[in-house]
């Protein structure tokens, strides 16, 4: 019954790598989200897409980019990871005519960049 | 801009008594919901119960309920008859419905402990 599906729960990665972070979704939503979670912080706004092809940048986009060639696949990039790129991430999808329905979310991956 | 704050970063509560989460927001929407997600230990964010902001009446789902006053931009969460399965990390959050690809936006969230 999983919905929305995360490459790697625990990512390990050195300072300067190139990383990417998968997310798949099987629900035909058109919205997808990346989030950062940090203690005392919350959830934070990366990047989102509300179509194929289609992104805007969240609260935080600096050292991130992203990727949507298909619609169930949003793909988060770090183009030289950094020591402060550590966090939990978390994707997350939704409907794009029910905004009511809230997310459905993925089950985070935890990246530690070394 | 829209903003959420949970000021308690913990709460604890003793098995089968109430706990009230508190949150307030801040928007300039006329229209909006606003949800309470729960996050246990596997770290797969859960629905806990949403609100529509023009809906009067203070939505319930079993032993969750909520507080919710307009003018005060208040959205409390009450747990009752707790259960040590609630112990997680909950976060408030809000989206406005104009537009589809309306935001959420989360507070800081609370860390719940369930005492038995």
């Amino acid at each position: 019954d999983v919905k929305v599906t995360q490459s790697s729960r625990y990512l390990v990665k050195r300072t300067g790598e190139k990383v990417f972070l998968e997310c798949v979704q099987d629900m035909d939503h058109e919205n997808m989200f990346w989030y950062r979670q940090d203690p005392g912080l919350g959830l934070r706004l990366i990047y989102f897409s509300y179509d194929v092809k289609m992104k805007e940048k969240g609260d935080i986009p600096e050292g991130y980019s992203v990727s949507r060639e298909k619609k169930e696949r949003f793909s988060l990039i770090l183009e030289s990871a950094s020591t402060n790129q550590t966090s939990m991430y978390l994707c997350a999808s939704s409907p794009g005519d029910r905004v009511g329905e809230g997310y459905t979310f993925g089950s985070g991956t935890r990246l530690t960049v070394v | 801009a829209q903003t959420v704050t949970q000021s308690q970063p913990e709460m604890s509560v003793q098995e089968a008594e109430t706990v009230t989460l508190s949150c307030t927001y801040d928007t300039s929407e006329s229209d909006y919901y606003l949800f309470w997600y729960k996050q246990p230990p596997s770290r797969q964010m859960i629905l806990v119960i949403r609100q529509e902001a023009y809906k009067q009446q203070n939505a319930t789902e079993n032993r969750f309920s909520v507080n919710f006053q307009k003018a005060a931009k208040s959205f409390s969460l009450k747990i009752s008859d707790s259960q040590l399965g609630d112990a997680a990390m909950y976060f408030c959050a809000s989206r406005r419905i104009s537009g589809n690809t309306g935001k959420l936006i989360f507070g800081q969230g609370t860390t719940l402990q369930v005492k038995p």
